[in-house]
Formats: structure tokens, sequence, C-alpha cells
């Protein structure tokens, strides 16, 4: 079975930078079918696609945020990362690792953490 | 960007009524959109992808059609379990937008 789980701090300073760490069990991050991503959501609005990646390193990010994000991978430990720079209050979200299969006409979110309360605020 | 606009945002009905949630693409995006549930506190499940295809272990009373830019989510016999927040979700890009939410309540 496969699990996913996030972890990394829970108040951030506006204007510093919110990293998170998803580690994954159950399966290994460097299979070449999946990629991992990185989605949000602020309390009591809807869901936002931060951005993916793949095994291979390539990655793919929500414009609105490309300036400020980056998504690793480290097959080594089984984990992939976020980092958000220069965050504000808007920036206060529950934030939710996930796992996407793709396939030659489907793609969706399979797996899920238990997703992480990441606070803005000084 | 692809937009995706949902709707309702939110809506009542009873136990046994036949729901419709609908999202519509800014542009077309063939057959790729999945539906989502959501319970407060919980992560999202996945309910539908490719437009109809029924995940697995998901009750037959959800079902989903469209093409191009219209789509739609239906409930044919709303129960207890289903009221919940539903998203639905394209990717036809590189990378995907959901909609603005539906949230079914209790009438």
């Amino acid at each position: 079975q496969v699990r996913l789980q996030e972890s990394g701090p829970g108040l951030v300073r506006p204007s510093q930078t919110l990293s998170l760490t998803c580690t994954v069990s159950g399966g290994s991050i460097g299979s070449g079918r999946y990629y991992w991503s990185w989605i949000r959501q602020p309390a009591e609005k809807g869901l936002e696609y931060i951005g993916r990646i793949f095994s291979s390193g390539s990655t793919n990010y929500n414009p609105s945020l490309k300036s400020r994000v980056t998504i690793s991978i480290d097959t080594s430990k089984n984990q992939f990362s976020l980092r958000l720079n220069s965050v504000t209050a808007a920036d206060t979200a529950v934030y939710y690792c996930a796992r996407v299969l793709s396939g030659s006409y489907y793609e969706y979110f399979d797996y899920w953490g238990q997703g992480t309360l990441v606070t803005v605020s000084s | 960007d692809i937009q995706m606009t949902q709707s309702p945002s939110s809506l009542s009905a009873s136990v046994g009524d036949r729901v419709t949630i609908t999202c519509r693409a800014s542009q077309s995006i063939s057959g790729y959109l999945n539906w989502y549930q959501q319970k407060p506190g919980k992560a999202p499940n996945l309910l539908i992808y490719a437009t109809s295809t029924l995940q697995s272990g998901v009750p037959s009373r959800f079902s989903g059609s469209g093409s191009g830019t219209d789509f739609t989510l239906t409930i044919s016999s709303l129960q207890p379990d289903d009221f919940a927040t539903y998203y639905c979700l394209q990717y036809s890009n590189y990378l995907g937008t959901f909609g603005g939410g539906t949230k079914v309540e209790i009438k």
C-alpha cells in the first residue's frame, strides 16, 4: 500500500520560504510511471494545483506561482519537496502531496498525503 | 491557461434526489476531465476519470459525461454519504486546473 506523508514547519514568517517534504512509502518514487505533485487548499476554499515533478526531475508549475516555486525529488530517500519563496498570508493553506498515475488517455491523483496546515504569520 | 467554471457552487438536496454538477472549460479539453469528492478534513477522493470511467470501488450511482468544453457529474440517487464537496479537474495541458467546487448539503 502506497503512503505519502507531508512534513515541515507549520508556521512560516512572511517573506520567508515555505519548505515541505513528502515521504513516500510502499513504492519507489523512481518508478517512471508517476508524477509527484503538490496541491494546496486555503481554509474554506478550493483546491489549487501547485506543481508536479517526474522521476527524471522534469517539472511543471502553476503559472501563477511559477516565479516562487521549486519542486525537487530525491530518489535515494524516496522523497520529493516543495519550496515556496517570499510567502504572504495568502499562502496559508493545507498543503497536500499526491501521486499522479498517468497513462495514454488518463491522468489522476491516486494516492494523497493527509495534508499539513502551513500558516504564514509573524 | 485553461479555466474551469463549476456550477452550482453549492446546492441543497434530499436523500434520493438526482443531482447534477457541471464543469465548463474555457477551451476544449477533449475528454481529459476527472471528478473528485472531498469531505471535511480529508484529502479528495477520485470518483471518475477520463470524463466517464468510474474509479474502482466507487458506487454506480455516480456517473460522468461530456466532451469538448462541457462536462457533467451526476449522482442518480443521493445517499447520506454523498454530502460533500465535489471538484472537477482538467488535465489536457501540462498541469491541470481544478474547478471551484460544488458543496452538496442536506436539505
